[in-house]
């Protein structure tokens, strides 16, 4: 079973809209969640990270996470043709020493 | 700030050779990890490192071996590359285990096995 699963898309939104990615993950006793973003042909970039269940905002991107539903999103508003990229939902392990990965959904920013 | 530096980025091998993939940061972290990307199946974990002096499997270690020079460098050994092998190799470091820390990743090496 895997301990991660999002979305893999891909995922098409206009300029300027909202864009909703989605990750759930199975071990409960998970502590930490982040989301990277990765260019293709380039390696994972950490844009948020959350800990506790609500929202956290770092500008154009919110993160939410719902510990109880084990659910994690990132909410990605006024999009732009740069944030075309994949996004990984990364999930840390109870013991803080393994990290486990979704798959990855692709984002298509379309001008 | 270096960070997390791989090397090398671009390699070819043929069915058999050996090679190792060197990584090392320099933000003082205690974890340290190899990762392997293949489309489709997202980043899976070859080995890690806790800290210093002790290394464990993860997803899909077969096939690779690793050492924990120091607390700096991590190296992944491929002793008889196979086709299967072909893939992007990530190494990552991390606080895992002191709070809330996420990977700090290296650039990445591309292997294809012939």
């Amino acid at each position: 079973q895997k301990e991660v699963e999002q979305n893999s898309g891909p995922l098409s939104v206009p300029e300027g809209a909202i864009a909703s990615l989605n990750c759930t993950y199975s071990d409960r006793g998970s502590q930490s969640f982040f989301w990277y973003r990765q260019y293709s042909g380039k390696s994972p970039e950490l844009i948020m990270s959350i800990y506790s269940n609500g929202d956290k905002e770092d500008g154009r991107f919110t993160a939410q996470l719902n510990k109880a539903s084990q659910y994690v999103s990132l909410l990605i508003r006024d999009s732009q043709p740069s944030d075309s990229a994949t996004y990984l939902c990364a999930v840390n392990s109870n013991t803080g020493n393994q990290f486990y990965f979704g798959t990855g959904t692709s984002l298509t920013v379309i001008p | 700030n270096a960070g997390v530096t791989q090397t090398p980025k671009f390699q070819v091998l043929k069915t058999g050779q050996s090679m190792t993939l060197q990584c090392a940061q320099d933000m003082n972290h205690n974890s340290m990890y190899w990762y392997r990307q293949d489309p489709g199946m997202g980043l899976r974990l070859i080995y890690y490192s806790a800290s210093e002096g002790t290394t464990d499997k993860g997803e899909v270690p077969n096939g690779y071996n690793v050492s924990r020079l120091n607390k700096r460098e991590f190296s992944l050994r491929l002793e008889s590359a196979a086709p299967s092998q072909t893939s992007v190799y990530f190494c990552a470091s991390s606080e895992a285990g002191q709070g809330n820390s996420p990977l700090h990743f290296g650039n990445g090496t591309r292997l294809t096995v012939t």
